[in-house]
């Protein structure tokens, strides 16, 4: 069973469009995360939800709405996208504290075009 | 502010030499620090984590407070190593952020 799983993989599409990533984790984390891996590889958090509630939100364009339905699910919903939101973006899972690691999801490579 | 540092982009070695990848911190106070590695085409996955002490695929970490460093180490490099490694920060006492640094793509060859 896949722990920390998103749905699509891949998604093109064209710039103005709107478009959502799902997020679901099995493993009974009670905090979900986002984090975008630009084209340099570099991997920057944009949100945190814990037990369905945010806690991080860093400077991300209000165009990026996440949503958390429970506490197993955090969706990523992208508003008018741009070229520049071109990226692999990463769900992930983890208990709270400071030593818990975090699971990861297989990403989704989002291509604007 | 947290800040993470990996100083080499890219890293080749090969295969059976040593390897160290750089990773050097920015925290007031003492916070958890975390190898990630991502294979390729694959997810990013934890690798280990200072508090653990552990070796893991015969990796090993050391944190140095007096550096601010956590360098991770591998004796004698294996093919399978190659991948993009990350290294992470997280505050003590709660607080979910994990930092990541901008990662070392490890190249281990023949």
């Amino acid at each position: 069973d896949t722990a920390v799983s998103q749905t699509p993989k891949y998604l093109v599409t064209q710039m103005g469009n709107d478009k959502s990533i799902k997020c679901e984790q099995n493993l009974g984390h009670d905090t979900m995360y986002w984090y975008k891996q630009d084209s340099k590889k570099f991997l920057k958090i944009m949100f945190s939800y814990n037990n369905k509630e945010l806690i991080i939100n860093e400077t991300v364009p209000n165009r990026f709405s996440p949503k958390s339905p429970d506490k197993a699910h955090l969706n990523l919903h992208i508003n008018s996208l741009e070229l520049g939101d071109s990226a692999v973006y990463f769900c992930a899972s983890s208990h709270v504290g400071a030593e818990s690691p975090l699971h990861f999801g297989n990403g989704t490579r989002l291509t604007v075009t | 502010a947290q800040r993470v540092t990996q100083p080499e982009k890219l890293l080749s070695v090969f295969k059976g030499a040593p390897v160290e990848l750089k990773c050097n911190y920015s925290y007031s106070g003492s916070p958890e620090l975390f190898w990630y590695v991502q294979y390729s085409r694959q997810r990013l996955q934890l690798l280990l984590r200072h508090i653990s002490r552990e070796s893991i695929k015969g990796f090993t970490a050391d944190l140095n407070k007096g550096e601010t460093s956590f360098h991770l180490k591998k004796p004698f490099a294996q093919e399978e190593d190659s991948a993009m490694y990350y290294c992470a920060l997280k505050p003590p006492g709660g607080g979910n952020k994990l930092t990541f640094g901008t990662g070392t793509q490890l190249k281990v060859e023949l």
